[in-house]
């Protein structure tokens, strides 16, 4: 079965640490991977997203991701995380069979001063 | 560039009546989607089309139609609204499978 798991529903992070919001997936094919963030009241915004290729995928605003296809994991991180970098984090796989991205239940992230 | 554009951005609905939400894009992107999205829940695929003409159901469609007439238009209608429809409404639209989505500012609804 197609299905994606965010372990955590909140991660609180000291402003200037890094953080890393966490993601596995179900192994069915090869799906591509994204990370979605939502500020309050807006929209999804695209972060970035893994094909194929390098393992560490760079995205907006300072976030990377990690693929880790023994694992199944495709982790966000961020070196030294902002206060305004909370907000809403979905993951998402893409499977070619379905044709639909499949959204985790979203993580909170807090970054606090 | 609009992107992606819903209508109406809040909506208070009594039991019973009916609405819909409108959402265009301006892309020229074949496929679209509308989602769901309740506290603690994610986000849930209710109706998604690949073309003009093509509608499918995703994981949650029953009280929920949806029509496809143009390739810019993607309007979502609500009949016999009920509590349970009480969420955040979502659209997206994307220029292929695979690629990421392009999603709307979202509409609030509220069935009272």
């Amino acid at each position: 079965a197609q299905s994606v798991a965010q372990p955590e529903d909140q991660v609180n992070v000291a402003e200037g640490n890094p953080l890393t919001v966490k993601c596995t997936y179900s192994v069915s094919g090869n799906p591509y991977l994204f990370w979605y963030v939502q500020y309050p009241n807006r929209g999804l915004q695209f972060l970035l997203k893994y094909i194929t290729g390098d393992n560490l995928v760079k995205g907006s605003y300072g976030f990377e991701a990690e693929f880790n296809k023994s694992q199944t994991s495709f982790h966000l991180k961020k070196p030294s995380a902002l206060v305004s970098d909370s907000a809403l984090y979905f993951c998402a796989p893409f499977y070619n069979q379905g044709g639909k991205l499949i959204f985790g239940q979203g993580t909170e992230l807090s970054v606090k001063p | 560039n609009a992107g992606v554009t819903q209508t109406p951005k809040f909506r208070i609905l009594k039991i019973g009546q009916s609405m819909t939400l409108q959402c265009t894009q301006d892309m020229n992107h074949n496929y679209m989607y509308w989602y769901r999205q309740d506290p603690g829940m994610g986000l849930k695929l209710i109706y998604y089309s690949v073309g003009a003409g093509i509608t499918d159901k995703g994981e949650v469609p029953n009280g929920y139609n949806v029509s496809r007439s143009t390739t810019e238009d993607f309007p979502l209608r609500l009949e016999l609204a009920a509590p349970s429809q009480t969420s955040v409404y979502f659209c997206a639209s994307s220029s292929g499978q695979g690629v990421g989505y392009t999603f709307g500012s979202g509409t609030r609804l509220t069935v009272v």
